[in-house]
């Protein structure tokens, strides 16, 4: 089970607002940047969202990040067929001295 | 562009000790700032940190497998190694390399390679 708590799925329909959760506790999310990675099918994570709320360059703005104490939430709006994938939150935690990730979010577009 | 790329051993045997090389291009290894990373997934999980090694040596590796594993830089060559001894099933994974920024902060990463662990 992972230190940093993600719905196993989430869905949405095209055009739809969808957000995934990632709970975490003071020692990591409360201390600690937080990072969004996508997994699209067979390839490998790709940076989504920096430092809580920065988009790297090329991500959509459709793409966005927030944090707000122990908690982070990765928000899509005008959700595309393409954006159906696998999301994951990453921040250090600082009691295990480790670099850890959430355990994902499956991502479906209906 | 930086982009990186794995290599190496893709079925082993339990007790044997993994090798995989990540070629970097695009880049010079020596960049002031980051680090250089080894993240594993198992077959249908998620994704597990292993550790770094920065251009100068200096490595980090996660605790759970800190006793088994060695990050190394090779500068001339521009790549990076990760070694994981006494390797168990538990260890079948894609092995993806990454640099690393902040903690947490990997950017870009290899395309991963399978390692498969089976008698």
């Amino acid at each position: 089970q992972s230190v940093l708590t993600q719905p196993p799925s989430a869905s949405g329909t095209p055009g739809q607002r969808v957000t995934i959760s990632c709970s975490g506790s003071s020692s990591n999310i409360g201390r600690s940047y937080v990072y969004w990675y996508q997994q699209l099918p067979g390839t490998a994570p790709k940076l989504l969202i920096s430092r809580n709320n920065q988009r790297p360059s090329g991500v959509p703005d459709r793409f966005s990040g927030s944090k707000s104490g122990t908690s982070a939430s990765l928000a899509i709006s005008g959700l595309r067929s393409e954006d159906e994938a696998d999301y994951y939150c990453a921040a250090w935690d600082d009691s295990l001295s480790d670099v850890i990730f959430g355990g994902g979010t499956k991502l479906t577009v209906l | 562009q930086l982009q990186l790329q794995e290599s190496g051993s893709g079925l082993m045997k339990p007790s044997q000790t993994l090798s995989l090389t990540c070629a970097v291009s695009g880049g010079s290894i020596n960049s002031g700032g980051y680090s250089w990373s080894w993240i594993r997934q198992p077959p249908g999980k998620g994704l597990e940190w292993i550790g770094y090694s920065y251009h100068s040596g200096s490595t980090y590796y996660t605790p759970s497998l800190k006793s088994r594993v060695t990050i190394s830089v090779d500068r001339s060559k521009n790549q990076f190694s990760l070694r994981l001894s006494s390797v168990t099933a538990a260890d079948t994974a894609v092995y993806y390399c990454a640099r690393e920024g902040d903690p947490g902060w990997f950017h870009p990463w290899g395309q991963g390679t399978l390692v498969t662990v089976s008698s």
